[in-house]
């Protein structure tokens, strides 16, 4: 079945380090690459996302490029602040019918 | 422009009690999914409704069950609480369309519910 694996966390940086989290994905078809982000004790906020091959989705510094060819959507960020601190889940959507499938999710804390 | 909308935003019940939470989606969306959140792990897929009918299923017993409403807005309903149902509950809203990318979903903040 379609699935989404990340690296595992928790990755601990410095402020101003690059960041990098990787995200693979196993499904049929064309989906849509997604990256959410939830703060302690929120809910999940829309980073970024990727509807097609090469598409590049960008938002607050961070961005992810959608490679089918080594079906990856890594994401990047150059330059990461203390206030980056929370976890990051990688997602796919194949239809608007369809369920959101995620990773397992990577925790990131920034210190300063 | 509001966003999705939840409640209550905390719960605590016992086990074999039955709950009700409540979901507004985003303005112009149509669909409302849920999922449940266990502490340490991603999302796990409930279930999504469209035009008031369930329309698809995750893995989860009849106990839940939910209800869409004409203004799109959504109620999630777990009888006979167990210890294990303990999480967090979060409501997605999304716009049916036959074009690629504008299915995105987008989620509320999500109902905390501690079973005791």
């Amino acid at each position: 079945g379609d699935s989404v694996t990340q690296m595992e966390g928790p990755v601990t940086l410095s402020e101003e380090a690059f960041l990098t989290i990787n995200c693979t994905y196993t499904a049929t078809g064309y989906p849509s690459l997604f990256w959410y982000v939830q703060y302690p004790g929120e809910g999940l906020q829309l980073l970024l996302k990727a509807t097609k091959a090469d598409d590049k989705g960008s938002n607050k510094g961070f961005e992810a490029t959608y490679r089918k060819e080594t079906t990856s959507f890594h994401l990047e960020k150059g330059s990461v602040q203390v206030s980056d601190s929370a976890v990051y889940f990688c997602a796919l959507l194949k239809t608007s019918y369809d369920k959101v499938i995620f990773g397992p999710g990577t925790s990131l804390s920034v210190i300063p | 422009d509001a966003g999705v909308t939840q409640s209550p935003t905390h719960l605590i019940k016992t086990r074999g009690q039955q709950v009700t939470l409540r979901c507004s989606p985003k303005s112009g969306h149509d669909t409302v999914s849920w999922y449940q959140q266990a502490l340490g792990q991603g999302p796990q897929f409930i279930f999504q409704y469209y035009e008031e009918e369930e329309r698809q299923r995750g893995n989860f017993p009849d106990r839940f069950s939910g209800h869409q409403f004409p203004n799109y807005s959504s109620e999630l309903n777990v009888n006979a609480l167990l210890l294990g149902d303990s999480a967090l509950y979060l409501c997605a809203s999304s716009l049916q369309a036959s074009q690629k990318g504008t299915d995105t979903q987008y989620f509320g903040p999500g109902t905390r519910l501690t079973v005791l």
